[in-house]
């Protein structure tokens, strides 16, 4: 069964300040997703990531994937306060078998940022 | 253009009776996905429709049941409810790689 698992789950930054977070998974995939949930809301697409080595950026946000190592990272520079929010990392597994089509997600970071 | 959209928006049902839960993918999607997102327990996959057929189902009971109809629009049934069914359940469509998410609707069992 595909686990997907973020670290870390809590993340309190102060602005201005950089940090990763990282996504690791367990089985073959070249499809990995990131979202980000605001509270009571649903989740915004943030990156898709479909190949080994691709590494998109938007704004303070770079993601970026390693299908080898089976890790992809999200990277925060200069932290602001409207960065807060929940941040789930998901993947499909590559074609085959049971879990094909299904998006199994990490169990998210929430993010703080305080000024 | 139009998003995912999703009725009712909140719903409240008491333990035992049914639910039913609507979503529209966007025009031109085929494909209509349903998560649980329950507190404490993460975001789960339900169901996966493609064209009309059931692809996919997560590990759920049977009582967890739904359809895609002709316009690709899709219902998710719940029977039997039980207190451990509150959560928000999101709906997504897609049409290649990327999955929309809709707003949700938050079902809550008393």
């Amino acid at each position: 069964e595909l686990k997907v698992e973020q670290n870390p789950l809590f993340l309190s930054m102060q602005e201005g300040k950089n940090y990763t977070i990282y996504c690791n998974y367990s089985t073959t995939s070249d499809r990995l997703y990131w979202y980000r949930q605001d509270p009571g809301k649903s989740l915004e697409s943030l990156f898709v990531l479909l190949s080994n080595g691709a590494v998109k950026q938007e704004g303070r946000l770079m993601a970026s994937l390693d299908t080898k190592a089976r890790l992809s990272t999200l990277h925060i520079t200069a932290a602001v306060h409207d960065l807060s929010a929940t941040y789930f990392c998901a993947v499909v597994p590559n074609a085959g078998g049971t879990s094909y089509g299904k998006l199994t997600f990490g169990q998210g970071t929430i993010l703080t940022v305080h000024p | 253009e139009a998003g995912v959209t999703q009725s009712p928006t909140h719903l409240i049902k008491t333990r035992g009776q049914q639910a039913t839960l609507r979503c529209s993918p966007i025009s031109g999607h085929t494909s209509v996905y349903w998560y649980q997102q329950a507190l404490g327990l993460g975001l789960q996959f339900l169901l996966w429709y493609d064209e009309g057929e059931e692809r996919n189902r997560g590990n759920f009971p049977p009582r967890f049941s739904g359809r895609q109809f002709p316009n690709y629009s899709s219902e998710l049934n719940v029977n039997a409810l039980e207190l451990e069914d509150s959560a928000l359940y999101l709906c997504a469509s897609s049409q290649g790689d990327k999955q929309f998410f809709g707003p949700g609707t938050r079902l809550t069992v008393l």
